[in-house]
């Protein structure tokens, strides 16, 4: 299985600056047939469902605030919020989708300083 | 509305069998693969279980193979997963998840609220 490495497993962040995580697996995940990366982010914020943030690695899921991009390729992965909100006080997952299974990264939880 | 909702969790002792269910509406159900992706109390998610859209292949992860079988009726637009054998590290809120449709592998634009399967004597 591939293995989903996320850091760091917390930060806090003022309102309006910038958060990044950083995701790595271990192996490449660019898929040779389309050249895309096959990573996903979510967030889940407490007591609800992950939602889907970003995929192939740097396209945004319809309805997301343009302050998540997503950026990497390879092994090598970012979530940047741009300027951190009050509402995206939540836990970030990333996720691969080159093969099965599907494995997650164990979880950034971003708060407010 | 497109939505999933999920229910069939509950309390069970170890070795007791479950089914969940899930619901969908407000998209073609059959179009899409479908997965239950589970999270234990206060841990990360895990993949556990996926079917094609036809219902013909399913997938499963190594820890409930042979256990837990994954199952949907398209003319009820429901999504079910048998779970037998069940173990203690078996207890998470269990969630259904709608496939975006990339391939055998994908990830999940569609999320229901999940239900709590609990084991424990």
């Amino acid at each position: 299985d591939i293995v989903m490495t996320q850091s760091p497993d917390s930060l806090a962040v003022s309102l309006g600056e910038r958060a990044t995580i950083n995701c790595k697996s271990s192996q490449s995940i660019l898929s040779s047939s389309n050249n895309k990366n096959n990573l996903a982010w979510y967030q889940q914020k407490p007591g609800q469902s992950p939602k889907l943030l970003i995929y192939w690695a740097s396209a945004r899921e319809s309805g997301i605030p343009d302050r998540f991009s997503g950026s990497g390729s390879g092994t090598d992965f970012t979530l940047t919020i741009s300027s951190l909100q009050a509402e995206d006080v939540a836990v970030y997952y990333c996720q691969q989708y080159y093969t099965t299974p599907g494995t997650f990264g164990q979880g950034t939880k971003v708060e407010i300083k | 509305e497109v939505q999933l909702l999920e229910s069939g969790g509950d309390w069970v002792q170890p070795g007791g069998s479950l089914r969940l269910s899930c619901a969908a509406s407000g998209f073609m159900f059959s179009r899409y693969d479908m997965s239950w992706v589970r999270q234990a109390p206060g841990k990360g998610l895990e993949w556990v279980s996926a079917i094609s859209g036809s219902g013909g292949t399913t997938y499963y992860a190594d820890s409930v193979r042979g256990r837990f079988t994954i199952s949907r009726d398209t003319s009820r637009n429901t999504l079910y997963l048998q779970m037998n054998g069940l173990r203690v590290e078996d207890t998470a809120v269990y969630y259904c998840a709608k496939d975006v449709g990339f391939g055998v592998v994908s990830c999940f634009d569609l999320w229901g609220q999940g239900t709590l399967v609990t084991v424990s004597s």
